[in-house]
Formats: C-alpha cells, structure tokens, sequence
C-alpha cells in the first residue's frame, strides 16, 4: 500500500498563478486534512473533509479552496498564489473525524517569487 | 481549542530514558491527547493516544494524571535515530457545526546525543 501520496513534491510558482496539489490515500479513509508547515513552526490545518462529499474550513482557510473528487482524492487548489503561501504542505487521512491518527503523505514543498 | 505548551527542546545521551511533558490546561472532558513524531522533510508520524491513566505501545509510554491538565510521553532508551519533532496535540471533539479540528502546536525537538 502507498499510504498517502501527493503530487507534485516540489513546486515553484510566480505571485498570482494558480495551482493545484493532489492528495489521494489508498486506506479506504474517510476523512481528509490539509496542512501547511512553515519554517520552525507546527502544522497548521487549512481544510479538511470529515467524509466524502463534505469540506470544512480550518484554521488558516484564505487564499485556498479544495474539492473531495471522490472518497480517495481531496485536491488544494490555489487560485492566485501569494508569497505569503511559500510553504510545505501536507495531506493526511484518518479512518473517521474523530479519532486521533492521522496518516500524512510526504509533503509538498511550494515556493511562491 | 485547547492549547497545549511544550518545552521547545531537550537534549538526551544515547540509551537514557526521556520524559517530554505538555501540559493542557483547559482541556476538555471529551478530549483525547496524542503524540506524533516527525523527522526533518517527513509528515508526522503516529506515535500513541490516551484519554487517562497510563498506555504503552511498543514504542512507548503515555501518563495522563488524574485531573488530565498535562500528559508526559515517555521515550525508552532512546538512540540517534528518535532525533526529531515531537508534537502533543489535543482535541478530537467534533461539533455538529463541522468545526473539528487538529491543531499542532511547535512541538518538541529532541536531539539524542552519541
């Protein structure tokens, strides 16, 4: 099994383009999470999807939209990047929203000039 | 949200045991508490979980005492490949109004010493 798996793992973008990271996990998961880790700091959650169908906002939602395209897929989409977005993202997937363990994929390093 | 405080970092020789504590003060009476690790250019890893008392996994150790405001993981005989972020998180309540969330905090960065 692969686990969680993101594409792309290293991205570079110019201020005001748009991308999309994908994230599909293959443990017949529920829920969905994605996260951004800036330099020296904790992840913080940005959406999530408790289950196929559903989307939430979380602590830093701006600038971001998502889709959950299926139960194995949950895309981050970036509608006009920003400095401010140079981050490490991360994708993660639990069994359920309400239980603790959380599966991350490897990481997506996005640079934003 | 509860928030949780760790120590931004500890040092530790080889085969010692370590002791990390968080404490969360204002958690709540549903909330689990759950430990991740994370190597550098890695996503966190899954270490343990408890709601109370003591639970051991193959890896380690979790004390949550009675009044649930602190919980130490406990590391045994560590070696240069347990170097890495250790992150306390709480909080697994999950409202109707879909404002679940996880929140990581600094975490801990543990550097084992040969």
């Amino acid at each position: 099994n692969a686990g969680v798996t993101q594409t792309p793992k290293f991205q570079v973008l110019k201020t005001g383009q748009s991308m999309t990271l994908q994230c599909a996990q293959d443990m017949n998961h529920n829920s969905m999470y994605w996260y951004r880790q800036d330099p020296g700091m904790g992840l913080r959650l940005i959406y999530y999807s408790a289950s196929e169908g559903t989307t939430d906002k979380g602590e830093v939602p701006n600038g971001y939209n998502v889709s959950r395209l299926n139960k194995r897929e949950f895309s981050l989409r970036l509608e006009s990047a920003a400095p401010s977005q140079t981050s490490v993202y991360f994708c993660a997937s639990s069994e359920a929203e309400n239980t603790g363990e959380l599966f991350f994929g490897e990481g997506s390093r996005l640079t934003v000039l | 949200l509860a928030k949780t405080t760790q120590p931004i970092s500890m040092d530790s020789y080889e085969g010692q045991e370590v002791n990390i504590t968080c404490s969360h003060n204002n958690i709540a009476t549903n909330d689990y508490i759950t430990w991740y690790q994370q190597f550098p250019s890695q996503g966190p890893r899954f270490i343990i979980q408890g709601y109370k008392t003591k639970v051991t996994n193959e890896v380690a150790s979790l004390f949550i005492p009675a009044d649930r405001k602190s919980s130490t993981l406990s590391l045994p005989r560590v070696s240069l490949s347990d170097t890495a972020v250790y992150y306390c998180l709480v909080g697994y309540t999950y409202s109707g109004a879909g404002s679940y969330q996880l929140t990581f905090g600094k975490g801990t960065k543990l550097s084992v010493i040969p």
